[in-house]
């Protein structure tokens, strides 16, 4: 069965530093895809990024980039000059094949200004 | 339309009553999915539909829960019975074909059972 992990709760980071959210999956599929989504409290889910197993190359949009580890079952996400406008609940998800997203119990982004 | 859209954006129903929740896809997209998100945890799979038929119902919980999309576009929750178990966000997310492309979310209806 497919699971996803994300260890940490709660994080912090300082407005112009770089934060990294941690995501551990599990999946007897070799091709799948891996989500980052960011919730505010509007509640709209909006995705940050997006990574395919089958490639190696890390995903980056602006700001936001992975670290995906296919052996290790890890994608990390990290935020470069986090902007006050981060802060959310951030989910990581896993798609293979059947088309449901499993995801993680989410981690909440703190920003300090 | 630009995005997903859910109505109504909050419910409040009496435990037993019926309620229905209304998801407007992104148009063009044959896919649509509906989640529900407990207070404080990820989103958990209900169903999928792929144009008119359910694809994959294997997340509804019991047979309160039931859904539809006539025509392949507009889809509706329907749950029976309510309790106060079912308190919860609903989403529904679409998608352009199928399970290689992107799920984009509406903002979800938040219900709550009294």
């Amino acid at each position: 069965a497919q699971t996803v992990t994300q260890s940490q709760p709660e994080m912090s980071v300082q407005e112009a530093e770089t934060v990294t959210l941690s995501c551990t999956y599990d999946t007897s599929e070799s091709d799948y895809y891996l989500f980052w989504y960011k919730q505010p409290p509007s509640r709209q889910m909006i995705l940050v990024i997006r990574q395919e197993a089958y490639k190696q190359q890390n995903a980056t949009e602006n700001r936001f980039s992975v670290n995906f580890q296919k052996a290790a079952k890890s994608f990390s996400l990290k935020i470069s000059d986090s902007q006050l406008g981060d802060a959310a609940m951030y989910f990581c998800a896993l798609s293979e094949y059947g088309n449901k997203l499993v995801f993680g119990a989410g981690t909440i982004l703190r920003v300090k200004s | 339309g630009a995005g997903v859209s859910q109505t109504p954006s909050n419910k409040v129903t009496e435990k037993g009553k019926y309620v229905e929740l209304r998801c407007d896809p992104i148009s063009g997209h044959t896919a649509l999915y509906w989640y529900r998100q407990s207070l404080g945890q990820g989103p958990e799979f209900l169903i999928y539909f792929q144009g008119t038929g359910a694809a994959d119902d294997s997340g509804l919980p019991n047979d309160r829960f039931f859904a539809v999309r006539p025509e392949g576009s507009v889809s509706t929750l329907k749950i029976q019975r309510t309790e106060r178990g079912d308190s919860a966000v609903y989403l529904c997310a679409s998608s352009h074909r199928d399970w290689i492309d992107t799920q984009y979310f509406g903002p979800g209806t938040r219900l709550t059972v009294l």
